[in-house]
């Protein structure tokens, strides 16, 4: 199983449409978890941090399900402008008590006129 | 603040060469990180830095070296560059990494490099 798992898409929606992203991890005892967007040639960006009680911010929703390994980003009211690829990033030991990020590999969102 | 820079932004090498790529943060971070990102593969972890004086490997770090030259700067070395390093290389930093919880990482603009 791979660490950490995204359908890759691509998610074709019309604006105003809700859409929503699941990811997966394998390591139970991850601690730390984000949703991270980039734009085509662009560096990833900060979108939001995930908590347990799950949160929101605007338009966007992440929930967090330790049970099941489980991250989801919900966003409602799509925009022309949330056209990028949305990354999944959870905490992963390293080994000798270290703990770093690792990526899914993305799920492509394109918001349609 | 500038965040988190890199250079070059772009870069064509030739089989063998070698380059180093720079990256230096303003924000007094404790940690650094190389990543590469190739298309299909996602990014993944080349070194890291948890904290000035340290470096680690990470998921595929052969073929490249790294040095943390003080608190804000950490550079990527390519002694002999093979066309499989062909790839966008992106350098962040976050605050910290306690136990099992680990800060943002922010990100540098990406180097782009080619090997012929």
């Amino acid at each position: 199983r791979k660490e950490v798992e995204q359908d890759p898409g691509p998610f074709n929606v019309p604006e105003g449409a809700t859409v929503a992203f699941n990811c997966t991890y394998s390591n139970s005892a991850s601690q730390s978890f984000f949703w991270y967007r980039q734009d085509c040639r662009k560096e990833p960006k900060l979108l939001m941090s995930v908590y347990s009680s799950g949160n929101e911010d605007g338009r966007f929703t992440a929930q967090l399900n330790r049970a099941s390994q489980y991250i989801s980003l919900l966003i409602r009211d799509s925009k022309l402008s949330d056209s990028a690829t949305y990354l999944c990033v959870v905490n992963i030991a390293s080994g000798a008590g270290s703990y770093q990020l690792t990526f899914g590999k993305g799920t492509k969102l394109s918001v349609i006129p | 603040n500038a965040g988190v820079t890199q250079t070059p932004k772009f870069q064509v090498l030739k089989t063998g060469q070698s380059m180093t790529l720079q990256c230096a943060q303003d924000m007094n971070h404790n940690s650094m990180y190389w990543y590469r990102q190739d298309p299909g593969m996602g990014l993944r972890l080349i070194y890291y830095s948890a904290s000035e004086g340290t470096t680690d490997k990470g998921e595929v770090p052969n073929g490249y070296n790294v040095s943390r030259l003080n608190k804000r700067e950490f550079s990527l070395r390519l002694e002999s560059a093979a066309p499989s390093q062909t790839s966008v290389y992106f350098c962040a930093s976050t605050p910290r990494t306690s136990g099992g919880y680990t800060d943002t990482q922010y990100f540098g603009p990406g180097t782009r490099l080619t090997v012929l």
